[in-house]
């Protein structure tokens, strides 16, 4: 089993759509999660980050955090085509080394149409 | 603000022959620096990883080797390069143990 699991998708949607992309994970000693959106031949943008159970938004970026359930989601709401890239789910558990290893799930494609 | 450059952004290279990326952080001092490699519908390897000037640490072992001479560089390098070195190869940095940010990646065909 894979320390974290990702919707693969691909994932299609109209513009306007709102979008749920989710990830589980097994190991309860991830502490730190984030969502990261890749372009075709580009590096992973860092999207969201989270420390704690809960809620987080930035603009139409909702993220998700449910450590008693070890999920999290990434909510995109009134979605564009400039949106559309594979949307990437990572996690680091972190303390006790002065490093964070992230671990990261397989990725989801998704694509808006206009 | 934060700014991280790789290069080149893309290279082919023949099996057998050396290899230097580069990539150089700035505005940050001490980052940790970090070489992930993404093969073509795969997720994202971690290779090495240095939490200061002269340490690096290896994930994988494999024939590409790092090194960090100074604060804000980090060099992947190899002297002979195989074909399932193709990739992309990313480095990022980080502050301490938190969120990793990105550089633009370089592509590597070996032929």
């Amino acid at each position: 089993q894979k320390e974290v699991e990702q919707d693969p998708g691909p994932l299609s949607v109209p513009e306007g759509a709102i979008v749920s992309l989710n990830c589980t994970y097994s190991n309860s000693a991830f502490q730190y999660f984030m969502w990261y959106r890749q372009y075709s031949r580009k590096g992973p943008e860092l999207l969201m980050y989270t420390y704690s159970s809960g809620n987080k938004e930035d603009g139409r970026f909702t993220a998700q955090v449910d450590k008693s359930s070890k999920y999290i989601s990434l909510f995109i709401r009134d979605s564009q085509p400039s949106d559309s890239a594979t949307y990437l789910c990572a996690m680091i558990y972190a303390g006790g080394t002065s490093y964070g290893k992230l671990t990261f799930g397989q990725g989801t494609i998704l694509t808006v149409h206009p | 603000s934060q700014t991280i450059h790789q290069w080149p952004a893309t290279l082919v290279q023949p099996v057998g022959s050396p290899l230097s990326l580069e990539c150089t952080v700035e505005g940050t001092s001490n980052p940790n620096l970090y070489w992930y490699r993404q093969a073509a519908g795969r997720g994202l390897q971690l290779l090495f990883y240095s939490v200061g000037i002269g340490q690096i640490s290896s994930e994988v072992p494999q024939n590409l080797s790092a090194s960090r001479p100074q604060d804000r560089q980090f060099i992947l390098s190899s002297k002979k390069l195989l074909l399932s070195d193709s990739g992309f190869y990313l480095c990022a940095w980080s502050e301490g143990e938190g969120e990793q940010y990105f550089g633009p990646g370089t592509r590597l065909t070996v032929t």
